[in-house]
This record gives structure tokens, sequence and C-alpha cells, in this order.
């Protein structure tokens, strides 16, 4: 079982949808949660970073962590056809040790 | 702040030969890290350096090797490149331990090994 699942399908929404992401994890070690969001041809940028459970939300972006589930989502509201990318959640037990495990990426595009 | 710069962009090698990916960094981060992405694949840590004068292997280490040459820079070479080494190559770095756990990728490198 890999660290990180995340599904890779893409995912094609019209623009105004809210789009829904979400990764699961095996190590109950992970503190640190992060997604990335990528364009392509471009490298990884951070989006959204959060420590711990709980919400996060910033602008049209919301990211919450179960760390009871050990799942992770991405929530983005009212979706524009400039959020398609690929995004990738990471996650990592932090104290120093800031290796990040990755999931594989899911490619959005979002339709005007 | 340039952030995390890579060199070359592109790069086409033919099987044997060898090559440098650069990467510096002016964020004054200590760590930094060298990976890869192939489709299907998500990211794979080759090799990363903890701190000025370490380094230590990933997931995939095999083929490259890797120099910190100083708080900013961290290279990657292929010795001898193989086909099974093309792929996209990004660098990235970060400051552990400070709270702030997550990573600053560069624009990567694209190789095509024929």
């Amino acid at each position: 079982q890999k660290e990180v699942e995340q599904d890779p399908g893409p995912l094609s929404v019209p623009e105004g949808a809210i789009v829904s992401l979400n990764c699961t994890y095996s190590n109950s070690a992970f503190q640190y949660f992060m997604w990335y969001r990528q364009y392509s041809r471009k490298g990884p940028e951070l989006l959204m970073y959060t420590y711990s459970s709980g919400n996060k939300e910033d602008g049209r972006f919301t990211a919450q962590v179960d760390k009871s589930s050990k799942y992770i989502s991405l929530f983005i509201r009212d979706s524009q056809p400039s959020d398609s990318a690929t995004y990738l959640c990471a996650m990592s037990e932090g104290y120093g040790n800031n290796r990040l495990a990755f999931g594989k990426g899911n490619q959005v595009v979002v339709i005007p | 702040n340039a952030g995390v710069t890579q060199t070359p962009k592109f790069q086409v090698l033919k099987t044997g030969q060898s090559m440098t990916l650069q990467c510096a960094q002016d964020m004054n981060h200590n760590s930094m890290y060298w990976y890869r992405q192939d489709p299907g694949m998500g990211l794979r840590l080759i090799y990363y350096s903890a701190s000025e004068g370490t380094t230590d292997k990933g997931e995939v280490p095999n083929g490259y090797n890797v120099s910190r040459l100083n708080k900013r820079e961290f290279s990657l070479r292929l010795e001898s490149a193989a086909p099974s080494q093309t792929s996209v190559y990004f660098c990235a770095s970060s400051i552990p331990g400070t709270g702030e756990e997550t990573q600053y990728f560069g624009p990567g490198t694209r190789l095509l090994v024929l």
C-alpha cells in the first residue's frame, strides 16, 4: 500500500461548479498537509498548507484534514477555467523531517 | 527573489552521454531536493540534502549522483544517460523544523534520452 493514495482520474467540471478532491494516507505520523497546483509544463506551486486536523479557507479554496480517518480534501468553489491544472496532495511528518509524500495528482479541467 | 531556478529548461541526450542539471535557490533554505515526474508515477524523490555538506538517497537514486555545492546550489548528475531517465526533473527547497514544513519547486528540466 502506498503511503498516499490519490485517484488520478481526470475531472471535468463546468465553470462555476464545486470541485472536490481528496487523498487518503496510511502513515499516522503525518502532521503537515499540503495541496500543490501544477499548470501544464510548470513546476508545482503551493496552494494550501494545513497543520494537523481541521479546516482552512483561502478565498475560493478550502482544505480539510481528518486525521482520525486519514483523509484530506480540497474544495474549489465557483471554479474558473484558470483553475484547470493538476492538483497534488502532499504530506510530511515534520519535526525536522519534511520529506514529502505525494499523491499522484488529479487533473482538473474547468469547461467555460 | 527568483526562488528556485533550474538550468537547462530542456535537454536531449543520446544514450550513454552525461550531463549535469543545475539548481539554485535564493531563499536561504537549508534543505534541497531532486525529484523526477513521470506520467502515472507522480513525483518521486531521487536525492535530497538536509543541509550543506550532506546528501541522502531518496526513492529512486540509481543512475544519479548529486553535489551540494554550497547552501544555494544542488546539482544532479547523470553519468551515463539511459532512455529510462527520460523525465521531467524538479528541484525543490525548504526550511525543515520551522513550522513551515513545505517545499518550493523550480520550473523543471525536461530531459529526453534517445
